[in-house]
């Protein structure tokens, strides 16, 4: 069966600092790849998605960028974080047998910006 | 533009029934997906309607109109963990996915 691995669960960062999430997903082949973020009491806001590896779009103009080295991994960077950055991050994936799959979800990463 | 129409909270008793509804104004439809969120959680996936209908998932259903840009999910015989949020999103013409607010859902005993 298919797994998705998101780490760190939870995140304290200075303001200007780097930030490096990381997920991987077992058990598929050529899934798609996406991070969303979620603010509190809010809905699920694309930030990036990924139908291959080095294909990377971006949804929503920030200092955020993501990167797939592998094609069972998606990493979501920032050179220097802002205040505005803090929220709930998450990775999903979907089968890319078909552009209607449901999207399934890491346990995401809690990310306070300080 | 495209909107998804979700209420913000709904509150409901044990052991009742509940409907939990959904609008949608899309660029076409490719399809409409229900997913549960417990707080502090990530979202998992519950139910998937591209034609008209109901389907029917244990005590979870979930029904689409085309014609009418409507859904809805119906939640019987209420659990105190059903309390969660309830995430509307559709697939539109670009095979984009367009996610609802979500609905809060508050059961009693």
């Amino acid at each position: 069966s298919q797994t998705i691995h998101q780490w760190p669960a939870t995140l304290v960062q200075p303001v200007g600092s780097p930030l490096s999430l990381e997920c991987t997903v077992e058990g598929t082949s050529n899934p798609n790849l996406y991070w969303y973020r979620q603010a509190a009491g809010r809905g699920l806001q694309l930030l990036f998605y990924s139908v291959g590896i080095g294909q990377i779009s971006s949804e929503v103009p920030q200092n955020l960028s993501a990167s797939r080295p592998q094609d069972r991994q998606f990493i979501l960077s920032s050179k220097k974080l802002l205040l505005s950055d803090s929220g709930f991050y998450l990775c999903a994936w979907a089968s890319g047998t078909g552009l209607n799959q449901p999207q399934h979800f890491g346990d995401g990463t809690r990310l306070s910006i300080l | 533009g495209q909107n998804i129409d979700q209420p913000t909270e709904m509150t409901a008793t044990e052991g009742a029934i509940v409907q939990i509804n959904c609008t949608y104004q899309t660029s076409g439809f490719n399809g409409l997906f229900w997913y549960q969120q417990h707080a502090g959680e990530a979202p998992t996936f519950l139910s998937y309607n591209v034609l008209d209908g109901l389907e029917e998932k244990g005590r979870f259903s979930s029904f689409l109109s085309r014609s009418k840009g409507y859904s809805y999910l119906l939640l019987k015989e209420l659990q105190m963990k059903d309390s969660a949020s309830y995430l509307c999103a559709v697939i539109d013409s670009n095979y984009q996915l367009i996610w609802g607010a979500g609905t809060k859902l508050i059961i009693k005993p």
